[in-house]
């Protein structure tokens, strides 16, 4: 099994530009997110989805759109570019229960992101 | 609201010797308690959990955890290091309300020293 799939692993984007960062699963997991990565931080969430057709906003949501439109994928929009948002950006998915927080997350391998 | 605190943002140790990284919890609900590692340039990937039942949890390349709950702690031990035990160490929490993600502490990087 591939698990979580991100690409692209590295990015340079200029300021004000557009790009979506895709995120694929093969587990049929009907839970996934997406995070930043800072120094010092943590991970932090930016938005998530308990299956397809529904999303909802974590703790860091502005500047980032996402959509849910089959199980298995889940990509993460940038608008319009700020260096704020340089991070590194993982995605996640796990299965869900009735209940759901229990479960293992499975994450991506990351995706680098500079904006200058 | 949930949060989690790990004290120390760098630990170093002998090869060897005990490894404990340290990790505080918030939660107004019955909390889910995860502790995650991230080798250079990759993701995250689960070391143990706990959930409900026995509160000292195993999890793989010989570390555990013990949740207590007077303390609002699940501190993360390992009784001897090895070189490859170098990484980031995320402590993390859940619940099943709200929106059931992980809520994550700041990492703590281990550093083994031969």
């Amino acid at each position: 099994n591939a698990g979580v799939t991100q690409t692209p692993k590295f990015q340079v984007l200029k300021t004000g530009q557009s790009m979506t960062l895709q995120c694929a699963q093969d587990m049929n997991h009907e839970y996934m997110s997406w995070y930043r990565q800072d120094p010092g931080m943590g991970l932090r969430l930016i938005h998530y989805s308990v299956g397809a057709g529904i999303t909802d906003q974590g703790e860091v949501p502005n500047g980032y759109n996402v959509s849910r439109s089959t199980t298995e994928d889940f990509p993460l929009r940038l608008l319009s570019a700020a260096p704020s948002q340089t991070s590194v950006y993982f995605c996640a998915s796990s299965q869900t229960t009735g209940t759901g927080g229990n479960q293992r997350a499975f994450f991506g391998q990351g995706t680098r992101l500079t904006v200058v | 609201a949930q949060s989690v605190t790990q004290l120390g943002s760098h630990v170093s140790v002998s090869e060897g010797a005990l490894v404990l990284l340290r990790c505080n919890y918030s939660s107004s609900v019955p909390p889910y308690l995860f502790w995650y590692v991230q080798y250079p340039n990759q993701g995250l990937q689960l070391l143990l959990k706990y959930t409900t039942g026995a509160t000292l949890v195993k999890g793989i390349n010989g570390f555990e955890a013990e949740f207590k709950k007077s303390e609002t702690s699940f501190h993360l031990t390992k009784p001897s290091a090895h070189m490859s035990d170098a990484a980031e160490y995320f402590c993390a929490v859940s619940s099943d309300t709200g929106r059931r993600a992980l809520t994550f502490g700041s990492g703590t990087r281990l550093q083994v020293q031969p």
